[in-house]
């Protein structure tokens, strides 16, 4: 089944403490991207991958760190968490390199940073 | 800064009456404006436009462009109870950038 999927589903930590939540998909997509979701503020874009080893920042990349060693996963770190970082986030990929083609998301992680 | 707008941000309608949903956009290198579904889960997507005046129709559902104003309209007919979703509109740049609206909440009642 084509999939995005993401670990941890929830997630609840404390300030400081790195975590990393990670993103693989089995579609052969080349284009990924994490959001991030708040109430009132939609989606917004963190970072995202046009390929292996190609990643830009999207609108608030700020706190996060992200890697694309291989095509099907996209990992998103927080070194430093802080509870301005609790939200739901989402990673998604697209099949074409250009992220304005259909992009499947995985079914989000709910974190929350005390 | 790229900029989405969507309005309005929330909408309650009663079954069977038709909404349109508006989105605006500034982007810089725009490519593409999408619409998504979402309901209690991730975003399902419904329509990309890349051109002015083409209606891109799946169902009930339709959703039109227009770059010279820089805006898109999605509209349902017939509403049903299983259309209440925030409806999210995006603008996507050529290089990989996409920035999202708020959202508009969509409630309708049997």
């Amino acid at each position: 089944e084509a999939q995005v999927t993401q670990n941890p589903r929830y997630l609840i930590t404390v300030t400081g403490k790195k975590l990393t939540v990670t993103c693989s998909q089995n579609m052969n997509h080349e284009y990924m991207s994490w959001y991030r979701q708040d109430p009132g503020l939609g989606l917004r874009q963190i970072y995202y991958s046009m390929n292996v080893e190609v990643t830009d920042k999207g609108d608030v990349p700020e706190g996060y760190k992200v890697s694309r060693k291989e095509k099907r996963n996209f990992p998103l770190i927080l070194e430093s968490p802080s509870p301005n970082q609790t939200s739901l986030y989402f990673c998604a990929s697209s099949s074409n390199r250009f992220s304005s083609y259909e992009q499947y998301f995985g079914p989000g992680t709910r974190l929350t940073v005390t | 800064e790229d900029k989405v707008v969507q309005s309005p941000l929330s909408l309650v309608v009663h079954e069977g009456d038709t909404v349109t949903l508006n989105c605006s956009y500034e982007v810089t290198n725009f490519r593409s404006l999408l619409w998504y579904k979402q309901e209690k889960k991730a975003p399902t997507f419904l329509f990309m436009l890349t051109s002015s005046g083409i209606e891109k129709k799946s169902g009930r559902l339709s959703s039109i462009l227009d770059k010279k104003e820089l805006f898109s309209i999605l509209n349902i007919t017939a509403t049903q109870t299983g259309d209440s979703a925030v409806y999210l509109c995006a603008g996507g740049t050529s290089y990989g950038k996409l920035t999202f609206g708020q959202g508009t909440i969509l409630t309708v009642h049997p």
